[in-house]
């Protein structure tokens, strides 16, 4: 079958670096997604990878390893605004995206 | 860019009422659509995916003929909860994905919130 994990929460404090571990085994793979979702408010994009290594946007930074089926998104500087849930999504090779469950990140002052 | 309207954000209505949902790519041409469902504190739930054209294809347990959808043109996509129940009660979500790459992200809209009293 197929299955992303990701921890369903983590907590850091505000002005530090915190990482989001998302594991995978999908039919194939074409692409890995990050999503930001507030509560109460639809996902936003944040990043996409599909060959290896780090790909940085400001803030955010997320890296992939294909062949240990392993992504991570890190954030830095954390503000309390980063408080969301971060989802991991993989297309596979029917181009279906797989959602992960998610992972809540409390930022504590 | 890639923006992708959703309307209405809050709807409450009676039980038995149909509700309509409009999804709109406002700033690309969108070959498919996607309707998600999410319950409180619970992950996202992709419920069919739209294609311009065509007919919607459904994830298993989503019931066809209660959830309508409808992708009429490459911007527009309905959602018509039919006769709906307390249990339909929910946040929809719908997406959007810039054109036929299926390695585009998709795009959400702000989704809407459906009470049903």
């Amino acid at each position: 079958g197929q299955n992303i994990d990701q921890p369903t929460e983590m907590t850091a404090t505000e002005g530090a670096i915190v990482q989001i571990n998302c594991t995978y085994q999908t039919s194939g793979f074409n692409g890995l997604f990050w999503y930001q979702q507030h509560a109460g408010e639809a996902p936003t994009f944040l990043s996409y990878n599909v060959l290896d290594g780090l790909e940085e946007k400001g803030r955010f930074s997320s890296f992939l390893s294909r062949s240990k089926g392993y992504s991570y998104l890190l954030l830095k500087e954390l503000q309390m605004k980063d408080s969301a849930s971060y989802l991991c999504a993989v297309t596979d090779s029917n181009y279906q995206l797989i959602w992960g469950a998610g992972t809540k990140l409390i930022i504590k002052p | 860019g890639a923006v992708v309207s959703q309307h209405p954000s809050w709807v409450i209505c009676k039980s038995g009422t149909s509700v309509k949902i409009e999804c709109r790519s406002l700033d690309f041409q969108a070959t498919t659509m996607f309707w998600y469902r999410q319950f409180p504190k619970q992950s996202l739930m992709l419920m069919a995916t739209s294609n311009e054209g065509s007919k919607a294809t459904y994830e298993q347990g989503v019931e066809k003929d209660k959830f309508l959808i409808n992708h009429a043109s490459l911007t527009l996509s309905t959602l018509t909860v039919t006769s709906a129940h307390p249990e339909d009660s929910s946040f929809y979500i719908c997406s959007a994905r810039d054109g036929s790459g299926g390695a585009q992200p998709q795009h959400f809209g702000d989704g809407t919130r459906l009470s049903i009293l």
